[in-house]
């Protein structure tokens, strides 16, 4: 089965610090891997995706990933930290194969919600 | 912005009621999909349609159902509200049936008493 897994619900950084989110994801073949930003009672913005090539991916923001093929991880980093950053990131994967004909349809993880301390 | 709006932005119903949502797509693109995000869940992808018809559906009874107009914009009508359809529903759109990134709206929060 498809899936993603976030194993962090909740996690507090300082400004300036740096961060990581993690994320592994099941899929069975190469994934599209993309990761949102959700801001509270907002929809979700792209921060980034990889679909090929290059392993690090950057984003918006100074966020990148890395998706590592041996791990089945995408993890999420920055160097440093700002306060405008706190909100609810997610991890999602792609295109799901259990949903009938459909395509461009993403599964989800459960979310990481970023805490930032001044 | 994204170019992607939903209305309503929020709205209560009572249990056994019946709602819709609307969506009107990015310029240029005719795909929607739609995701239900229960709070603090991640989005679950409902259905999705592609030129008018609907190309594909997740684990959703039936009486969660959608139209897609020529013009590309939809309407999630959901049936006999239940407590559990409390959640923001969101709408994504994108261009044709390979995979294109995705432009999510800001959601309709719905809450069923």
């Amino acid at each position: 089965a498809q899936s993603v897994t976030q194993p962090d619900i909740h996690i507090t950084v300082s400004e300036g610090a740096s961060l990581e989110l993690r994320c592994n994801y099941s899929y069975g073949a190469t994934p599209y891997l993309f990761w949102y930003v959700q801001s509270p009672g907002q929809g979700l913005q792209l921060l980034l995706k990889y679909f090929s090539g290059d392993t690090l991916v950057q984003g918006i923001k100074g966020f990148e990933a890395e998706f590592k093929r041996s791990q089945s991880s995408f993890n999420l980093r920055k160097p440093s930290v700002h306060w405008s950053d706190a909100a609810e990131y997610f991890c999602a994967v792609g295109p799901a194969r259990d949903y009938g004909g459909a395509t461009n349809k993403l599964i989800f993880g459960t979310g990481t919600l970023l805490a930032v301390q001044p | 912005e994204t170019g992607v709006t939903q209305s309503p932005t929020h709205l209560i119903k009572t249990r056994g009621q019946q709602v819709t949502l609307r969506c009107s797509s990015q310029s240029g693109h005719n795909t929607v999909s739609w995701y239900q995000q229960a709070l603090g869940q991640g989005p679950q992808f409902i259905f999705q349609y592609y030129r008018e018809e609907e190309n594909g559906r997740g684990n959703f009874p039936p009486r969660f159902s959608g139209l897609q107009f020529p013009n590309y914009s939809s309407e999630l009508n959901v049936n006999a509200l239940e407590l559990d359809d409390s959640a923001l529903y969101l709408c994504a759109s994108s261009q044709g049936q390979g995979y294109t990134e995705a432009f999510f709206g800001q959601g309709t929060r719905l809450t069923v008493v």
